[in-house]
């Protein structure tokens, strides 16, 4: 069953603490990103991966750290800094980031800050 | 910085009907152009996606209709049903680049 999974379905943290979301593939996809989703506001890039060891920035990446230690995993790190980090968290992988890349999405992470 | 406007924020059809979604975009380097589609609680969907080098495309009750001059493209979802519920994102990317999305749209069919 290919595809991508993320967990936990929800996610529950205390103001000042550190939470990690985690995210897998299994379409054997060179790319990765997470994105995060509020309302009426769509899909904001928070990092992005094209190869194993390697990420870059995207649009709100304050407060979020990542990792690509392996092809199949890319979890995201909210960290304390973040000031409003209450929001629809989306993975998603594709086979490229270049031409015709059509990006796979997992079932994405709700997290709520108490 | 690029930018993709999508509107209507939100759209009521009935049953039967057609849905019709539109975005702008502002960088002409853009030259791939999706359509995803997205039900409550759960991540995206590639529903339909165009290219530049063609005005409309076509996929069952699905069509996008592009415009290069004006830099627009819609999304016309033809016989609308209650299943088609859902928000749906235009998005654009240029070769070798992420995608950038729209804000989304809210689509409700009521029977």
């Amino acid at each position: 069953d290919g595809g991508i999974t993320q967990s936990p379905k929800y996610l529950f943290r205390k103001e000042g603490q550190n939470v990690t979301l985690s995210c897998e593939q299994n379409l054997n996809h060179d790319a990765m990103y997470w994105y995060r989703q509020d309302p009426g506001q769509g899909l904001r890039l928070i990092y992005y991966s094209q190869i194993v060891n390697d990420f870059q920035k995207g649009d709100i990446a304050e407060g979020y750290s990542v990792s690509r230690e392996k092809k199949e995993s890319f979890p995201l790190t909210v960290t304390s800094a973040q000031k409003n980090p209450t929001a629809f968290y989306l993975c998603a992988s594709s086979p490229t980031s270049g031409y015709n890349n059509e990006q796979f999405f997992g079932p994405g992470t709700r997290l709520t800050v108490l | 910085q690029q930018q993709v406007k999508q509107s209507p924020q939100s759209l009521i059809v009935q049953k039967g009907g057609i849905s019709i979604i539109n975005c702008a975009y502002e960088n002409t380097a853009f030259d791939y152009f999706p359509w995803y589609q997205q039900f409550p609680g759960k991540g995206p969907a590639l529903l339909i996606a165009i290219r530049p080098d063609v005005s409309e495309k076509k996929e069952g009750r699905f069509t996008i209709s592009f415009n290069k001059s004006a830099k627009q493209f819609s999304l016309h979802i033809m016989d609308s049903q209650p299943g088609d519920s859902a928000t749906y994102f235009c998005a654009a990317s240029k070769y070798g680049n992420k995608l950038v999305f729209g804000a989304g749209t809210i689509l409700r069919v009521k029977s």
